[in-house]
């Protein structure tokens, strides 16, 4: 069966802090992955995409995941928050064609 | 990226009224759309996925008559929620799919009923 884990409901950072966000997948064939951000009273916004490229990829907002298949997992990571960065972040996978799967959403708080 | 409009943002209404909620993709056309409920600090949860043309597709244990889905065409589906009740109190949000199978959101629509 196919899954996602975000490790960590909510994330608390400084401003001007690294932030890094967790997520680890299953899946037996190779996965397509998404990070997405939603804002208060929103929809989801995507953030980035691996779809079996390069394995470092970059997003909006100056967001980047990486792709490593020995460990399953796809992390977001951005060098320095801002706080314009709070928000909720969903990782998600999607295989056959249609079906997505997502975790279950990584809270971030930026603290000034 | 691709846009994806929702109408209502926020509707009111009596308990045992329906609501239809209106999703559309502006500037592409999708085959497939796909309606999720989001309930207070919780992830999605996936109600249905709508084929133009054909009939949705529901997960379990959501009540097709109750969350009634139309993808009558290429850039519209809609959600009416008969009969709603305070329990159906909720934030929907749909998506479409891109010829890339990217899914690209909705803003949502904020439902309470009374």
């Amino acid at each position: 069966a196919q899954s996602v884990t975000q490790l960590g409901s909510h994330v608390s950072v400084s401003e001007g802090a690294l932030v890094l966000l967790r997520c680890n997948y299953s899946s037996s064939v190779p996965p397509y992955l998404f990070w997405y951000v939603q804002y208060p009273n929103q929809g989801l916004q995507l953030l980035l995409k691996y779809t079996s490229a390069a394995t470092l990829v970059k997003g909006i907002n100056g967001f980047e995941a990486e792709f490593k298949k020995s460990e399953t997992s796809f992390h977001l990571t951005k060098p320095s928050a801002h706080m314009s960065d709070a928000a909720e972040y969903f990782c998600a996978v999607r295989y056959n064609f249609n079906k997505f799967y997502f975790g279950s959403g990584t809270k971030l708080n930026v603290k000034p | 990226g691709a846009v994806v409009s929702q109408h209502p943002s926020r509707v009111i209404c009596k308990s045992g009224t329906s609501v239809k909620i209106e999703c559309r993709s502006l500037d592409f056309q999708a085959t497939t759309m796909f309606w999720y409920r989001q309930f207070p600090k919780q992830s999605l949860m996936l109600m249905a996925t709508s084929n133009e043309g054909s009939k949705a597709t529901y997960e379990q244990g959501v009540e097709k008559d109750k969350f009634l889905i139309n993808h009558a065409s290429l850039t519209l589906s809609t959600l009416t929620v008969a009969s709603a009740h305070p329990e159906d109190s909720s934030f929907y949000i749909c998506s479409a799919l891109t010829d890339e199978y990217e899914q690209y959101f909705g803003p949502g629509t904020r439902l309470t009923v009374t």
